[in-house]
């Protein structure tokens, strides 16, 4: 069965470094996303993107996060300058129109 | 947005069927009820997704009521790989990508022997 991947599975990065958060979503998907679920906490959306564009934003993402489809098969986030509350499981997905299918995250400890 | 309300806990012990119930007052017309379940760190996993009456898949049952202001998921016979997370979701469904998921805080269910 296809599935979501999604490295590293752990990150730990300083305070004000750039992280970038790859994913590779399932090849025949459309729309691809970016959640994340802070420890003890629901599971946040953070973005949407289809055809090379963002779609829908949350105002969680700022304009420290971006989002890139560098090839036909990469979904990236990056946060450019990464700060103590950015520590959170990041969950990427994707779907071409029904259910959503998750990756299984990556750990992004901030210290 | 439709708010929906869950238990935040439920206990059961293996073999017995579970029924998580789900109040979501406001429901729009056009809203799914859409449920998924989520393992301590890993992502969430589609489990069934309804509009009315009663959905049934290899996994799980859900019931919809007439008024649709409350659902209920059916898992029969849990093992104890059924403990997770069980969030309830109402909001557009299927019938086009690119919709957000709105997640609440979810019930722990905790499957014992």
């Amino acid at each position: 069965e296809p599935e979501v991947t999604q490295t590293p599975s752990h990150q730990v990065t300083q305070m004000g470094q750039e992280v970038i958060l790859r994913c590779v979503p399932i090849s025949n998907h459309l729309y691809f996303y970016w959640y994340r679920q802070i420890l003890g906490q629901k599971v946040e959306f953070l973005v949407s993107f289809y055809n090379n564009e963002i779609s829908e934003k949350s105002e969680i993402f700022d304009d420290q996060f971006s989002v890139e489809r560098p090839d036909g098969s990469n979904f990236t986030l990056k946060i450019r300058s990464t700060k103590l509350e950015d520590s959170a499981m990041y969950f990427c997905a994707s779907n071409r129109g029904g259910e959503q299918y998750f990756g299984p995250g990556t750990r992004l400890t901030v210290t | 947005l439709a708010k929906t309300t869950q238990p935040i806990s439920m206990d059961s012990y293996e073999g017995q069927e579970v029924n998580i119930t789900c109040s979501h007052n406001n429901i729009a017309t056009n809203d799914y009820i859409t449920w998924y379940q989520q393992f301590p760190s890993q992502g969430p996993r589609f489990i069934i997704q309804g509009y009315k009456t009663k959905v049934t898949n290899e996994v799980a049952s859900l019931f919809i009521p007439a008024d649709r202001k409350s659902s209920t998921l059916s898992l029969p016979r849990v093992s104890l790989s059924d403990t997770a997370v069980y969030y309830c979701l109402v909001g557009e469904g299927f019938t086009g990508g690119g919709n957000k998921l709105t997640f609440g805080t979810g019930t722990q269910l905790k499957v014992e022997l």
